[in-house]
């Protein structure tokens, strides 16, 4: 039972232009939402996060929207560099609850050409 | 200064055998964890302890054992390895209580079971 999901298994984009990485989730109780961007040999490390009483948050290049009645949130990337191509994993979770139980799609490997 | 750190990066071994993954945080939080990437890359939470104290326990197996000796460690120990015990186990840390909550991902250690 998969609560997260990526659909996309890869996004190929050309340096400069906009990158969108989807993510779907079939948790209604989910009310934080966390995108992990991860390279190769390398642990997840964190990106951006909203919590389920915003639809946008910004920080630099990266914008994350959610559209809570679709259960849909994604991650916008203006201008993608090179350096962006890794695997970003979209993961979910329960706020106050006394511990962080993160639900973690499959990921989508982004690749930005020069 | 590695965040979070893992030992050994890479381990194989036979079925049937027991070994320990090492898990060492130095950012002075409360909360780690263990998570297991399987070959679908699904990466899936297995436990979480605060304060040495197990909080999360995922349906994973007995042969499984995490052993929390201080709040900067957890090791995770597995008896009796199973082929399809062969993933890549990732460690993390969080600080909960924060608006924000993150975690911090260690480099992960790939096992193969043979």
């Amino acid at each position: 039972d998969q609560q997260v999901k990526q659909n996309s298994p890869s996004l190929s984009v050309q340096e400069g232009r906009i990158s969108i990485l989807n993510c779907d989730y079939t948790n209604s109780m989910f009310d934080y939402f966390l995108w992990y961007k991860k390279y190769p040999a390398e642990g997840p490390t964190f990106l951006i996060s909203i919590s389920s009483i915003k639809d946008k948050n910004e920080d630099g290049r990266f914008t994350v929207f959610l559209n809570k009645s679709a259960k849909h949130l994604s991650l916008h990337i203006v201008p993608s560099q090179p350096g962006d191509s890794a695997v970003y994993f979209c993961a979910a979770t329960r706020m106050n609850t006394g511990f962080q139980k993160l639900v973690f799609g499959t990921g989508t490997r982004l690749l930005v050409s020069p | 200064d590695t965040a979070v750190s893992q030992t050994p990066k890479y381990l194989v071994t036979q079925m049937g055998n027991d070994k320990s993954i090492k898990c060492e945080q130095n950012l002075g939080h409360d909360t780690m964890y263990w998570y297991k990437q399987d070959s679908k890359k699904f990466l899936k939470i297995m436990f979480s302890y605060n304060n040495k104290e197990l909080i999360i326990n995922e349906t994973v197996p007995n042969r499984f054992s995490p052993k929390s000796p201080d709040k900067a460690h957890l090791n995770l120990h597995i008896n009796s390895l199973e082929l399809g015990d062969s993933a890549v186990y990732f460690c993390a840390s969080s600080q909960p209580g924060l608006i924000q909550e993150t975690q911090y991902f260690g480099p992960g250690t790939r096992l193969l079971v043979l």
